[in-house]
């Protein structure tokens, strides 16, 4: 499992409020991702970062931000939950040094937004 | 535009026959394509991956054909088990836009013991 683990597992939360996501991982990898996975959508990669501090914009970005102050840790917030935000969200890793590798992900977070 | 897609958005088989799971992208410069299992509450978990400088690639019970020609990846099970059962994905990604892993919507495989 690449040693990811993401926090919480599971959430629910009201519309408006802001949430914040947690994946960690212990193998010190560059490259982390934040993807979102909804049915019809398969996964849609929101954020990635590729060093600490260093981080880009993904395919579904709007509504959401990061940050990457550790090699281990990147966060995911949801500035102001809003319904559309439910969904499962994962955490994955590159390995072998750059972005066009296989990625491995993490167990995942549902978040429901009420 | 972009996109990577699968025929068949459910497979049942028979406990040891071999499942073929097909997939077709539309960027030509995609170069890199790579097949993920996913179980249900689970993350995706990597299968086999392939590059476009080939045409096969092997690993344990599966086998991953790329035909550049007609845009085509298909996913080879051998023996299928019911441990197979689960969402396979297809993915594709290019060198010269490697933040942009592109997951096709998943086909879901159902083993009948």
């Amino acid at each position: 499992d690449a040693g990811i683990t993401q926090s919480p597992r599971h959430k629910v939360t009201e519309t408006g409020t802001p949430v914040t996501l947690r994946c960690h991982q212990t193998e010190n990898h560059r490259y982390m991702y934040w993807y979102r996975q909804d049915p019809g959508h398969g996964l849609r990669l929101i954020h990635y970062s590729y060093g600490v501090k260093d981080t880009d914009k993904g395919e579904v970005s709007d509504g959401y931000s990061v940050s990457r102050s550790k090699t281990e840790d990147f966060l995911l917030t949801l500035e102001s939950a809003t319904s559309s935000q439910t969904s499962v969200y994962f955490c994955a890793i590159s390995v072998g040094g750059g972005m066009g590798y296989e990625q491995y992900f993490g167990p995942g977070t549902r978040l429901t937004v009420t | 535009g972009e996109s990577v897609g699968l025929h068949l958005p459910t497979l049942s088989v028979q406990e040891g026959d071999n499942s073929i799971i097909n997939c077709a992208y539309s960027n030509s410069a995609s170069d890199y394509f790579i097949w993920y299992k996913q179980e249900s509450g689970k993350g995706p978990q990597f299968i086999i991956d392939i590059r476009s400088n080939m045409d096969k690639r092997q690993g344990q019970r599966v086998t991953v054909l790329l035909n550049k020609t007609v845009k085509h990846l298909s996913l080879q099970i051998a023996a299928t088990q019911p441990g197979d059962s689960a969402v396979y994905f297809c993915a594709e990604t290019a060198k010269t836009s490697y933040d942009k892993v592109i997951f096709g919507p998943g086909t879901s495989l159902s083993v009948i013991p």
